[in-house]
């Protein structure tokens, strides 16, 4: 379809292994959010990426993570030395130039055992 | 700095009922967004509704309308004759050009259950 795309949808890995979680925004689309949702907890912001601007990185939580959008499409979240309370479902968004509304992905749930 | 709260939880009715979800924001700026999404139990957010600042013009569509007042600095969300297909986490968000950075902040969500 023409939906953001998300992968993988689930992601079960060990304490201290890094992880990439990938979103493939709707072509056309200039900008790129990635926030994070917690079980029963709303949406955390993580990272805002506009055109070619520089990112605003503001909500990442920790060095460990980080992020990067290559050609102005595909973005790739990565979370170095996984801890236990990254376990969430990490969803991308991405909305078209002259509109603040967001379409989002379906989500990559990421358990940290 | 932005705030949203939605004071509900969860809220449970029998379907036909009318419900209407709350949402008070924070703001400081003059020119702002408000939206309304919606996220099923399948898990994806959708957009639902869209309002400036500028435009405090109430909105009716089909089942669902919207309140907006700034004088309260309320965007309430009220389903009419709900169904049980209306169930799913219900988030309200904000958004302003605060540095030029369009980033949305969202409320809790307010968890909708429409029991047959």
């Amino acid at each position: 379809g023409a939906g953001v795309s998300q992968s993988p949808s689930n992601k079960v890995t060990e304490k201290g292994k890094d992880v990439e979680l990938r979103c493939d925004p709707i072509s056309g689309h200039t900008a790129l959010y990635w926030y994070r949702q917690s079980l029963g907890q709303g949406l955390e912001f993580l990272i805002y990426f506009q055109g070619n601007s520089a990112p605003d990185k503001s909500g990442l939580p920790s060095d460990r993570f980080s992020a990067e959008r290559t050609g102005g499409s595909v973005s790739t979240l990565t979370i170095q030395r996984t801890q236990q309370e990254d376990s969430a479902v990490y969803l991308c968004a991405s909305s078209p130039p002259g509109t603040r509304e967001l379409f989002f992905g379906e989500g990559s749930r990421l358990t940290v055992l | 700095a932005q705030k949203v709260t939605q004071a509900q939880t969860e809220i449970s009715v029998v379907e036909k009922e009318d419900v209407t979800l709350d949402c008070v924001y924070e703001t400081r700026d003059t020119t702002y967004y408000l939206f309304w999404y919606k996220q099923p139990p399948s898990g994806e957010l959708v957009f639902l509704i869209r309002r400036n600042s500028f435009d405090e013009q109430n909105e009716i569509s089909g089942r669902y309308s919207w309140n907006f007042q700034k004088s309260t600095s309320s965007f309430n969300f009220t389903i009419t004759a709900s169904q049980v297909v209306d169930s799913a986490v219900h988030f309200c968000a904000l958004t302003s050009s605060s540095g030029g950075s369009y980033i949305p902040t969202f409320g809790r969500g307010t968890s909708l259950i429409v029991h047959p």
